[in-house]
């Protein structure tokens, strides 16, 4: 079945550039997501990336895409302590009837001051 | 902005209990789902929902579990007789379509703790 993998734990000087990396199994991964979870609140969708796409920015988050190798990675520019959370890269298929998100275990971001 | 929401925000249960938990997706959207967390570990699927049925659940979903949209407003999870290992976060979402880019929106969560 499909599979995701991140690291768990990233710290990061305040100011710095972080990249989350993510691998994924699925050969038929349509869409890409990235979703960040702070303390007591649900998963919000930062980004996505389709799967043709090699590359998006959006403001300070860069998603980088390399299909070949199955590896997506988020880069989190002048990194701040509001961006202290967990970030969950998650993939999906376009196949109808089977949307269903697969996530990654999360990587917890902590900023050093 | 528009936002899923869950209640309750934490529930304690003893083993072999029922409980249900309530989500109130996004007014416009037709697709609902259920995931969990179990501490630790991984967010899993366990269910999508769309025009009252089930589209698709995981081999997590099994007969203990049953999902509901009573009204124009509300959608539950039902777990019928709590076991141990359901202790989780579940986490509820909706989306406007199906496909792909038609993203899912998440609620904040009710962790649910057996006993």
């Amino acid at each position: 079945g499909e599979d995701v993998e991140q690291s768990l734990f990233l710290s990061v000087r305040e100011g710095d550039s972080s990249v989350i990396n993510c691998t994924y199994t699925d050969s038929s991964s349509t869409y890409l997501y990235w979703y960040k979870q702070e303390p007591g609140a649900g998963l919000q969708l930062l980004t996505y990336i389709f799967s043709n796409m090699d590359m998006k920015q959006d403001q300070r988050l860069t998603v980088l895409l390399n299909k070949k190798d199955k590896h997506l990675s988020l880069r989190i520019a002048d990194t701040q302590t509001g961006d202290s959370a967990i970030y969950f890269c998650a993939e999906s298929g376009a196949n109808f009837g089977n949307e269903k998100l697969t996530f990654g275990t999360g990587t917890r971001l902590t900023i050093i001051p | 902005e528009p936002e899923v929401t869950q209640t309750p925000s934490h529930q304690v249960t003893q083993m072999g209990q029922e409980v249900i938990l309530r989500c109130v997706p996004i007014s416009n959207h037709l697709y609902f789902y259920w995931y969990r967390q179990i501490l630790g570990q991984k967010v899993e699927f366990l269910v999508s929902f769309y025009n009252n049925e089930i589209s698709e659940k995981s081999e997590i979903f099994d007969d203990q579990f049953s999902v509901e949209r009573p009204d124009g407003s509300n959608f539950t999870l039902k777990i019928r007789s709590t076991k141990l290992e359901d202790s989780a976060m579940y986490f509820c979402a909706s989306s406007e379509a199906h496909r792909g880019v038609e993203t899912q929106y998440f609620g904040p969560g009710t962790r649910l703790l057996v006993l």
